[in-house]
């Protein structure tokens, strides 16, 4: 399978903790994306990287890639209960197909 | 700017019946994509049009499932016959900039199979 495997499947913290998720692939990409899913609803695009670009930050997230490893990480700093979703990496071949993970389910405490 | 619009947004059948979902693009994406997700996994793709035509569809199963996308504007996927085993949500994204990447998702189509 081309999907990649997220870490962990579950992950509950306290609201005002950081969240950190992990997401490994297999095969040769041109990027690497986060999307966020609110139950029930459809996926909502976070944040992407590029193949050639090591971090990214975009206001209370960070991403890492190392291509090296086929691996990336998302970070989310000082949590809120509204950050409470599933969240899905998807990597982007050099065929613009996008696969994506299995997925994290982060829930935040109030 | 509308978003991916999908319906029905929920569909109880039973097995053997058959389905079609509808999936109307955001206006001038040329890239549309179908996804099957079951519940707790990620999503997967099932078939991938640009434009009108198909780019990947390795992952349909081709005897039961067909899609379309007529006039490189909305998109159907129907089911025939259902099985059990297809109950999940079919997702319809749509992506017009390659050089982003960015999908846009509908909300959405649960199929309940009985």
């Amino acid at each position: 399978s081309q999907q990649g495997e997220e870490d962990p499947q579950a992950l509950s913290i306290q609201e005002g903790e950081n969240a950190t998720m992990n997401c490994s692939y297999k095969t040769s990409i041109n990027n690497l994306q986060w999307y966020r899913q609110n139950s029930g609803r459809g996926l909502v695009h976070l944040i992407l990287i590029r193949s050639n670009e090591r971090e990214k930050h975009s206001g209370r997230l960070r991403v890492t890639l190392d291509t090296s490893k086929k691996s990336s990480s998302l970070l989310i700093t000082a949590s809120r209960a509204a950050d409470t979703a599933s969240y899905f990496c998807a990597t982007e071949d050099t065929g613009n197909q996008f696969y994506f993970g299995t997925g994290t389910s982060l829930t935040v405490i109030p | 700017e509308a978003g991916v619009a999908q319906s029905p947004r929920y569909k109880i059948i039973e097995k053997r019946q058959s389905v079609a979902f509808w999936c109307n693009p955001i206006s001038g994406h040329a890239t549309l994509y179908w996804y099957q997700q079951i519940l707790g996994q990620g999503p997967k793709l099932l078939i991938q049009f640009q434009n009108n035509g198909v780019v990947d569809d390795s992952q349909l199963p081709k005897d039961r499932f067909s899609a379309e996308r007529l006039k490189g504007v909305d998109s159907t996927l129907k089911i025939q016959p259902a099985k059990l085993e297809d109950s999940a949500v079919y997702l319809c994204a749509s992506s017009g900039y390659l050089d982003t990447g960015e999908l846009f998702f509908g909300e959405g189509s649960r199929l309940t199979v009985l």
